[in-house]
């Protein structure tokens, strides 16, 4: 399995503003993903964070609103900019050891 | 592409009944098959996986027998407790031996009632 941590664990944001939620991992891993899971709904992948490389976004989510950060292999950062209501979700990292995710305790993010 | 379908929710029990949540599943190569566990106001835990066909993951007292004659993997639980109230989610990956994208199914909202 895999130790994951998330900050912050809530945070209540203005419109118009960003933030940028940390992922730190227990030890080193090839792949980190960023999910959005909005109010009572399933988890959506925003993209995929490789070392050395640019993120891979899914369709739908672009990099100049949500740009990630992978400096190292324990570590990945998701800024979510100039915040709407509609950012208002769990946001989610996870990490791949072998054909299993595991995921961290989620950002709740609510913006006003 | 891949798809999830989970059986709609949400789903009321009494302490000790017995669960079933479907999970039907569409790929097109071997997926792996997991159940994920998301307890209210926390992050998603893995419950159980299964890796090939006939596999049988278990935790917990929850199980699910992946089967690709029906692509089901139905979890099932024989006495719920109050304390399994939460939202269940079927997810597949989409190659078996490495980390790929997860696709997930809607979640399935449990209540246990004492």
């Amino acid at each position: 399995s895999a130790v994951i941590s998330q900050k912050p664990s809530r945070d209540i944001c203005q419109r118009g503003t960003s933030l940028t939620i940390q992922c730190q991992v227990d030890s080193q891993v090839t792949m980190m993903f960023w999910y959005r899971q909005q109010p009572g709904q399933s988890l959506t992948l925003i993209a995929t964070a490789n070392q050395g490389s640019e993120a891979t976004y899914e369709s739908g989510f672009v990099i100049d609103k949500f740009p990630i950060s992978r400096p190292n292999l324990t570590f990945s950062t998701l800024t979510v900019s100039n915040m709407s209501p509609e950012d208002s979700s769990i946001y989610l990292c996870s990490v791949g050891r072998g054909d299993t995710q595991y995921f961290g305790p989620g950002t709740r993010l609510t913006v006003l | 592409g891949d798809s999830v379908t989970q059986m709609e929710g949400p789903v009321t029990l009494s302490e000790e009944a017995f669960l079933t949540i479907n999970c039907t599943y569409t790929a097109t190569g071997y997926p792996s098959l997991f159940w994920y566990v998301q307890y209210p106001g926390e992050g998603l835990q893995l419950l159980l996986k299964a890796t090939k066909a006939d596999d049988k993951g278990s935790n917990k007292g929850f199980e699910a027998t992946y089967r690709k004659e029906t692509t089901s993997f139905h979890l099932e639980k024989g006495s719920v407790q109050v304390s399994d109230s939460a939202v269940y989610f079927c997810a597949l990956s989409d190659r078996r031996g490495s980390a790929r994208q997860l696709t997930f199914g809607s979640g399935t909202q449990l209540t246990v009632l004492p």
